[in-house]
């Protein structure tokens, strides 16, 4: 069957420094992947959206690569701020769009 | 408005009643999204509409779920004979493109005694 796996494990990290998360599938390959952040109490809202066809994307401090034959995808954002902490959220794509659990990030001063 | 409405915010039922949620999604979107959220957990994939094709209910978790989207804008997820098990946060987003940056409405909070 088809699933998705974010570490279920908080990633603590200091302000200013790279958080890398990462979301891997198996079972089926995706036409495109997203990310999306959710905050307490909120519904997700949508970040980036990487197609089979492009490595990596960026906006602004963040950065999404997706690489097919690993069946990875890698989410970054860079010089962190204690605003980034949420939970992020991936999502591949075939014909429906399911979420994988995701991961959350505090981001300490 | 501007973004995906739900209603109500909270609703506090009791087991065996059937309760009806609503979601008004962003004007022109013709792709509306329900998923459920536990408590700690991931979306739930329950079902999909998009325009005037058949919907797609794979992710309806039993016979007492139902949903309809009149005249191709509102949406309202029916639970009958509700559970315990049911308690979640449903989640309703619409977008313009299949599967494509939905918007998500900040959900019902469904809460089963």
């Amino acid at each position: 069957s088809q699933k998705i796996e974010q570490n279920s494990e908080a990633l603590n990290i200091q302000e200013g420094k790279t958080a890398t998360l990462t979301c891997n599938y198996t079972n089926y390959s995706p036409a495109y992947l997203q990310w999306y952040r959710q905050d307490p109490g909120r519904g997700p809202v949508f970040l980036l959206l990487i197609r089979e066809n492009e490595k990596e994307k960026r906006k602004e401090r963040l950065k999404v690569t997706f690489d097919t034959t690993l069946k990875q995808s890698l989410f970054h954002i860079t010089a962190s701020q204690p605003a980034d902490s949420a939970t992020y959220l991936c999502a591949p794509y075939t014909d429906k769009l399911i979420f994988g659990t995701g991961t959350r990030l505090q981001v300490f001063p | 408005g501007a973004g995906v409405s739900q209603s109500p915010s909270n609703k506090v039922t009791e087991k065996g009643k059937d309760v009806e949620l609503r979601c008004d999604p962003i004007s022109g979107h013709t792709a509306l999204y329900w998923y459920r959220q536990s408590l700690g957990q991931g979306l739930e994939f329950l079902i999909y509409f998009q325009g005037n094709s058949a919907p797609d209910k794979s992710g309806l978790p039993s016979d007492r779920f139902s949903a309809e989207r009149t005249g191709g804008s509102v949406s309202t997820l029916t639970i009958q004979r509700t559970q315990q098990e049911d308690s979640a946060v449903y989640l309703c987003a619409s977008s313009t493109e299949r599967g494509e940056k939905l918007f998500f409405g900040s959900g019902t909070q469904l809460s089963v005694l």
